[in-house]
């Protein structure tokens, strides 16, 4: 599986944007590059996912470089609740190795400042 | 909705007990999860299951089995608890053609 590595820990102003890098520069070509977060005390939750094209939902913004050796999850307006550790994960779509395991890093831990 | 639910919540284990940690899920979803998370640390993949009858090792199988013997649960077994087993463990399912995992709430764990 191919590695992912992000901060370990980031800050944001509440109302503010905030981008949250990645950097997975083995990604191989079938590779979908997937978010998750995981609030206190809960188990993690799917926010977005892509392969090559930006992609836009209702939390949030994947925008992803053009030789798909980075991404960026980007929260327009960052709340409160945002407050979460922020997984970036790739996942293999294709062959027999389409058993849809997550392997999750290390994440980011954003605090966010009232 | 009741989505993927975990039995127990809690639970305290002393070393060389055993337990069943229950995990059920109402989508039908044919890909099931379980995953492990130490303090401070992501989340470690100790088995999953495509299927009802196929099970298979993840990244952290030791100590641990597994069974799938309908869609619906993924039980995982712990046989002479360790303190090193003191941990949060979640469920997940997903669907073959989905995208999205759904995590259970998960079953604090402690050894002692």
């Amino acid at each position: 599986d191919a590695k992912t590595t992000q901060p370990n820990s980031m800050e944001s102003n509440e109302e503010e944007p905030v981008h949250l890098p990645c950097n997975h520069s083995t990604i191989s070509g079938t590779d979908y590059i997937h978010w998750y977060r995981q609030l206190p005390s809960q188990g993690p939750e799917y926010v977005i996912h892509g392969l090559t094209s930006n992609v836009n939902n209702r939390m949030a913004s994947l925008a992803i470089a053009e030789d798909r050796k980075s991404s960026t999850l980007i929260l327009h307006r960052a709340t409160l609740r945002d407050a979460a550790v922020y997984y970036c994960i790739l996942r293999d779509a294709h062959g027999s190795s389409n058993t849809g395991k997550l392997i999750f890093g290390q994440g980011t831990t954003l605090q966010v400042k009232p | 909705n009741a989505g993927v639910t975990q039995t127990p919540k809690f639970r305290i284990l002393k070393i060389g007990q055993s337990m069943t940690l229950q995990c059920t899920q109402d989508m039908n979803h044919n890909y099931m999860y379980w995953y492990r998370q130490d303090p401070g640390m992501g989340l470690k993949l100790i088995y999953y299951s495509v299927g009802a009858g196929i099970t298979d090792k993840g990244e952290v199988p030791n100590g641990y089995n597994v069974s799938r013997s309908t869609t619906e649960d993924f039980p995982l077994r712990l046989e002479l608890a360790a303190p090193s087993q003191t941990s949060v463990y979640f469920c997940a399912s997903r669907s073959v053609s989905g995208t999205e995992a759904f995590f259970g709430q998960g079953t604090r764990l402690t050894v002692v």
